[in-house]
């Protein structure tokens, strides 16, 4: 069984350009999560889909971020003007549905990330 | 809000003896509980959770961890640290309703001296 995909697994973009990120999620798998990691920090919850779906953006900046997760294809965190501060580690997580109150929890599984640097 | 605590941003272990990385939460409602590894430029690795079953919770590669409702703990433990132990270990919280996403503690850097 094929994981979570990331790729690109490292980006290098320099000040004012864009920064496309893709994640693939487990086949089967309908529900994805992004989250930062800033360097020497642990993870920060960026966004939540479903396909076609925005379920919670709580911890996207305003501006320069967006993220979709499309019908078909995977799912894209795209980042504009890139600054120095956006270098990090972005993961991408995906699990087959939204955990139910009685019901068995449902697990994010975790890809191997984007290391994007900004110069 | 949920938020995780991770006591010890480093801690060090001689090989063969007890592994203790400490974690605390703050949540108004039960949460999920979980303990991720990540190993060097890798993503992260499910260890073990709590799912509000069995408050002793058996992991992965020897770990388990307490479900502690009266002090809001998880700690992880391993009786006797290996080398490939080596890594940096995250608790996270979750609701049981509502919110799905995770919130992490900051980490804590395992270090194994042989």
């Amino acid at each position: 069984n094929a994981g979570v995909m990331q790729n690109p697994r490292h980006l290098v973009r320099r000040r004012g350009q864009e920064a496309r990120l893709r994640c693939s999620p487990v086949k089967g798998h309908s529900h994805v999560y992004w989250y930062r990691q800033l360097p020497e920090e642990g993870l920060k919850f960026m966004v939540y889909l479903q396909k076609e779906n925005i379920i919670d953006e709580s911890g996207m900046p305003k501006e320069r971020f967006s993220a979709e997760f499309p019908k078909e294809g995977p799912s894209i965190l795209r980042i504009q003007q890139v600054v120095r501060g956006d270098s990090a580690a972005y993961f991408c997580a995906s699990s087959p549905r939204a955990g139910v109150a009685g019901v068995s929890y449902n697990e994010q599984f975790f890809g191997p990330g984007t290391r994007l640097t900004v110069l | 809000a949920q938020s995780v605590t991770q006591l010890g941003s480093h801690v060090s272990v001689s090989e063969g003896a007890l592994v203790l990385l400490r974690c605390n939460y703050s949540s108004s409602v039960p949460p999920y509980l979980f303990w991720y590894v990540q190993y060097p430029n890798q993503g992260l690795q499910l260890l073990l959770k709590y799912t509000s079953a069995a408050t002793l919770v058996k992991g992965i590669n020897g770990f388990e961890a307490e479900f502690k409702k009266s002090e809001t703990s998880f700690h992880l433990t391993k009786p006797s640290a290996h080398m490939s132990d080596a890594a940096e270990y995250f608790c996270a919280v979750r609701l049981i309703q509502g919110a799905q996403k995770l919130v992490f503690g900051q980490g804590t850097r395992l270090t194994i001296n042989p």
